[in-house]
């Protein structure tokens, strides 16, 4: 089956401590995002990747970092300078940036 | 900058009734839109996807109306189900460079059995 996993589904952690959060796509596709979804307001974008080795800062990048070493893969790492890490973080994928975008089934990052 | 906003926020109807949610957008210079499924603490579900070329899609009970000039997207749903309930978001594709994609908080709908 084609699709995106996320890995965790719920993940709880210390305030001031780095996390990761994984995202891989089986759909070959060249663009991978990661958005952060808040109650009451859009999804906003953090990251986005149009191609291997290569990403761009979304709209609210601070505090956060991703890598894209291989096509299939684009973890995201919420640092210990983001401010409000608290959110449901979602990873999509095209095949380009100009298409249809599929997403994962999210993962709910708690922090206390 | 483009805003994306979807009225009403919530909505309730009984079922197999034939329904209308709203999506606006202030910049219709767009590439396409998309109209997604979300049900409560999932993913997105990609339902319909709208090239600015074209006025509508249609995916069995689902229908999607794009008008760029008055910067509006409407998506009719005929037959409600409880099935149906779930929240209903509509992203915006905008041109040039990434081709950023601005979403709506959605509608939140319930159908009643």
């Amino acid at each position: 089956d084609g699709g995106i996993t996320q890995s965790p589904k719920y993940l709880f952690r210390k305030e001031g401590q780095n996390v990761t959060l994984s995202c891989e796509q089986n759909l070959n596709h060249d663009a991978m995002y990661w958005y952060r979804q808040d109650p009451g307001q859009g999804l906003r974008l953090i990251y986005y990747s149009q191609i291997v080795n290569d990403f761009q800062k979304g709209d609210i990048a601070e505090g956060y970092s991703v890598s894209r070493e291989k096509k299939e893969s684009f973890p995201l790492t919420v640092t210990s300078a983001q401010k409000n890490p608290t959110a449901f973080y979602l990873c999509a994928s095209s095949i380009g940036t100009g298409n249809e975008q599929y997403f994962g089934p999210g993962t709910r990052l708690t922090v206390t | 900058k483009q805003e994306v906003t979807q009225i009403p926020a919530a909505l309730s109807v009984p079922e197999g009734e034939n329904l209308v949610l709203n999506c606006s957008f202030t910049d219709s210079a767009i590439y396409n839109l998309q109209w997604f499924r979300q049900d409560p603490g999932k993913g997105l579900t990609s339902l319909l996807l709208i090239q600015s070329s074209q006025r509508e899609q249609t995916s069995g009970r689902l229908n999607a109306s794009l008008d760029k000039s008055s910067g509006r997207s409407t998506l009719y749903i005929a037959a409600s189900q409880p099935g149906d309930s779930a929240t209903y978001l509509c992203a915006v594709r905008g041109r040039g460079g990434y081709q950023k994609v601005t979403f709506g908080i959605g509608t939140k709908l319930q159908v009643i059995p």
